[in-house]
This record gives structure tokens, sequence and C-alpha cells, in this order.
């Protein structure tokens, strides 16, 4: 079975600086998908990145880009210029390209923007 | 177009009743899936439905248990609770379909409490 851990239970960082968050995951599948979303105070959970395992070449949206080490499994988050509005609790989640629609999702990490 | 509905928002429930929470996904999309986060265990997938059919399940008991309708819309019910089944629960929705951005769409969630 797949597994994705978050070692940071929590961080923060000053506004319009850059944060790292980290991933690992367990797998042992070639092809897959890799999300991280985003779960503001209202709860709502909103799909921040995707990567799809064959591609080489890291997503990147707009502030948001991942350094996808396919060999190490690991997949972080680098959110550059933070934003009051990125603060929220974010789920990195795996997905196998076959059949099932299920995410697997990490603890979390609960990133806080200083002002 | 409207995102993913859930309903009731927000309830409280006694142990040994039952609940049921609703779920409507995005117009066209026909599979269904639903997540159980609390604190502790953060989230756990319980089940995805597609065209009517429990596609696959998680690792929860036979108190859980859901449907989904013609119109894609589902249903899951909580039967003799629990004070553990104290959770926020999400459902999502995606298109499954050969080929898709693999991507799910959540709504706001059901906060269920049970005392």
């Amino acid at each position: 079975a797949q597994t994705v851990t978050q070692s940071q239970p929590e961080m923060s960082v000053q506004e319009a600086e850059t944060v790292t968050l980290s991933c690992t995951y367990d797998t042992s599948e070639s092809d897959y998908y890799l999300f991280w979303y985003k779960q503001p105070p209202s709860r709502q959970m909103i799909l921040v990145i995707r990567q799809e395992a064959y591609k080489q070449q890291n997503a990147t949206e707009n502030r948001f880009s991942v350094n996808f080490q396919k060999a190490a499994k690991s997949f972080s988050l680098k959110i550059s210029d933070s934003q009051l509005g990125d603060a929220a609790m974010y789920f990195c989640a795996y997905r196998t390209l076959q059949g099932a629609q299920k995410l697997v999702f990490g603890q979390g990490t609960r990133l806080t923007i200083n002002p | 177009k409207a995102g993913v509905t859930q309903t009731p928002r927000y309830l409280i429930k006694t142990r040994g009743q039952q609940v049921t929470l609703s779920c409507s996904p995005i117009s066209g999309h026909r599979s269904v899936s639903w997540y159980q986060q609390t604190p502790g265990q953060g989230l756990q997938f319980l089940f995805e439905y597609f065209s009517e059919t429990q596609r696959n399940k998680g690792n929860f008991p036979g108190r859980f248990s859901g449907r989904q309708f013609s119109n894609s819309r589902s249903e899951m019910n909580v039967s003799t609770l629990e004070l553990g089944d104290s959770a926020l629960y999400l459902c999502a929705s995606s298109l499954k379909v050969t080929g898709n951005t693999g991507e799910l769409f959540f709504g706001e969630g059901s906060r269920l409490t049970v005392l």
C-alpha cells in the first residue's frame, strides 16, 4: 500500500519570503499522480499543483512549484513571495494512475504567514 | 459551474443514532468519493462510487455505507454512531475518463459531532 509522509506539522514564513514544504511517499508503482492540496480555514480543499510521475519536468503554477525527485520518492512544494492568503493546511497526496480515484494523503503541514 | 455541494454542513447526533450525509458532484462528474478527516487520523478514504456502483472501499467498519444515484448524487450513512465518528466528512468528485487530469474536486464538508 502507498503511504505519504509530511514530516513538518507546522511551518511559518515571513510575508514575501519563500518556504518549502516537504513530502515523501512510498510506492511500488512507476506511474502515478502527486498533488498538493490547500485547505484554508473555510475547509474546502483546493488543488494547488499536480505532477504526473512520468513527466520529468517539475510542475509550476505561478508562485507555486514542486521539486519532484522520483528516485528519492520526494515531492516538495515551494511557495515563493508568500502572501497572507497562503496561510492554510497543505496536504500532499498520491493517486494511482489506474483504477481507483482514491487519494492517499499525508498528515498535513500547517503554514502560517507572518506579516 | 457549481462546485461540489454537501449537506448538511453541520450536525450533532448522539451515540447510537444514525446519520445520512449528501453530496452533489460537479455537473458531468460521475465519480464520487468520500473521506473522513479527523485531527488524529488525518484524511482517510471511505469509498468511491461510479455509475451507481461502489468501486473501492477503505478500511472502515460496516456501519459506514453509501450509495450513488442515477444523477450521480451520493449519500453516505453511518449507523450506530460512536464518539469516534465525530469528524469532517468530505466528498470529492472527478471525471473518471481515460487521460483525465486526476484531480479531485472537494466540497466544503459536513461536520459531524457525536455526543
